[in-house]
């Protein structure tokens, strides 16, 4: 059974700090992996989607990597601000035909001024 | 493009009451999938509808049900609630692959 972990739980950082955030999953035959963003009480916003094939993607300031053998994501923001805050999910997809996301408990980061 | 919507924002029930939840994909989009989010975790995979059939179940209660209409929107229906209830529940539309996420409904369960 599909497993998917986030390291930390919460994170609290000054402005302009570079920051990693973690995702692992158990089983490595995965379709792709996508990153999401959460404000509170409000849906999910896709950040970046990743496929099984790929290495990495960047937006603006997020750049995300995945190592498949080793069950692995990061998500790396630049040069955070306090807009960044909020709570960012890490979402694995079996393969193409089961079509179910696969959520980690999030992150919920906090970037102070 | 509206994106996905939801309906309503937010409910209060009473424990044992039934419930229902509407939810109108993004234009084009043909499949709906529903997930429950509780205070803290992540959301949980309830089900999807393609072609106004369940296509694929999550590990939830057979009070959870659904329904897809022709024109796509889906409903989600609950019954004999339980104060474990008590989640935001979203929903997601796709058309064969990223999923494309609404609002939610925050359901209370009092």
């Amino acid at each position: 059974k599909q497993e998917v972990t986030q390291i930390p739980a919460a994170l609290s950082v000054p402005e302009g700090e570079n920051l990693v955030l973690n995702c692992s999953f158990t089983d490595s035959a995965i379709y792709n992996l996508q990153w999401f963003r959460q404000d509170p009480g409000k849906g999910l916003t896709s950040l970046l989607l990743i496929q099984s094939s790929q290495r990495e993607q960047t937006s603006g300031r997020l750049n995300a990597s995945l190592d498949k053998s080793s069950g692995r994501s990061t998500l790396y923001i630049a040069a955070s601000q306090p807009g960044d805050s909020a709570t960012y999910l890490c979402a694995v997809k079996a393969n193409q035909a089961g079509t179910a996301l696969i959520f980690g408990k999030g992150t919920t980061l906090s970037v102070s001024s | 493009d509206a994106g996905v919507t939801q309906s309503p924002t937010h409910l209060i029930k009473t424990r044992g009451q039934q419930v229902t939840l509407r939810c109108s994909p993004k234009s084009g989009h043909d499949t709906v999938s529903w997930y429950q989010q509780a205070l803290g975790q992540g959301p949980q995979f309830i089900f999807q509808y393609y072609e106004e059939e369940e296509r694929q179940r999550g590990n939830f209660p057979d009070r959870f049900s659904g329904h897809q209409f022709p024109n796509y929107s889906s409903e989600l229906n609950v019954n004999a609630l339980l104060l474990g209830d008590s989640a935001l529940y979203l929903c997601a539309s796709s058309l064969g692959g990223t999923q494309y996420f609404g609002p939610g409904t925050r359901l209370t369960v009092l």
